[in-house]
């Protein structure tokens, strides 16, 4: 089945810092998808992505979808305490009509120190 | 508008026991999707509902069924508990699939098996 590899597992920065996280898979994938688990909640989707090569900002947020379909990363900017979260990427394959396949990343544990 | 709803928050089940966890999508999506997530597999899809059916359907034993109903609420049921089934279970609601921005997740059933 398919895989994602998603990278690095944990980070700790300093508030302020900016942080990058990716995901690599060896499927290619239609549509990529961001999330962010605080504890205690389910995930958030922050950034959605349709197209290889698309890039999408939301605030802080800047996501890619990867020229090869392959692969997509996160940046987040100018981190602040309320970043601390699991980030997940998802990678989905659809293959017409309903049948589609929505992987995720084992996610990413951010803890920002402030 | 009022989120993904899922009830029971928390619930400590005995192994060989069954238990029901419920999910009420937000007002108008029609497709609910079922999740458990550990922190050794991450996130895994267990099936999909769109319009009582079940449309999509992970890698899981058949101890782990569901079903929608006609207002699209939807539960998801686990026959004779093992202690690996304790996880979060998250249920995710979107309009019409995935392709529709992702889904919209509940904050899960937190299921512990002893």
């Amino acid at each position: 089945g398919q895989q994602l590899n998603q990278s690095p597992q944990s980070m700790f920065i300093q508030e302020g810092e900016d942080v990058s996280m990716n995901c690599t898979s060896s499927s290619i994938f239609n549509t990529w998808l961001w999330y962010k688990q605080d504890p205690g909640e389910g995930p958030v989707l922050l950034i959605a992505l349709y197209k290889a090569g698309e890039l999408t900002s939301n605030g802080r947020l800047t996501a890619q979808f990867g020229i090869t379909r392959k692969d997509s990363f996160l940046n987040i900017s100018a981190s602040i305490p309320s970043d601390v979260g699991i980030y997940f990427c998802a990678g989905l394959l659809a293959s017409g009509g309903s049948n589609y396949k929505l992987t995720f990343g084992k996610g990413t544990l951010l803890t920002v120190n402030p | 508008k009022a989120g993904v709803t899922q009830t029971p928050r928390y619930l400590i089940k005995t192994r060989g026991q069954q238990v029901t966890l419920s999910c009420s999508p937000i007002s108008g999506h029609r497709s609910v999707s079922w999740y458990q997530q550990t922190p050794g597999q991450g996130l895994q899809f267990l099936f999909e509902y769109f319009s009582e059916t079940q449309r999509n359907k992970g890698n899981f034993p058949g101890r782990f069924s569901g079903r929608q109903f006609s207002n699209s609420r939807s539960e998801m049921n686990v026959s004779t508990l093992e202690l690996g089934d304790s996880a979060l279970y998250l249920c995710a609601s979107s309009l019409a699939g995935i392709s529709n921005y992702g889904y919209t997740f509940g904050s899960g059933t937190r299921l512990t098996v002893v």
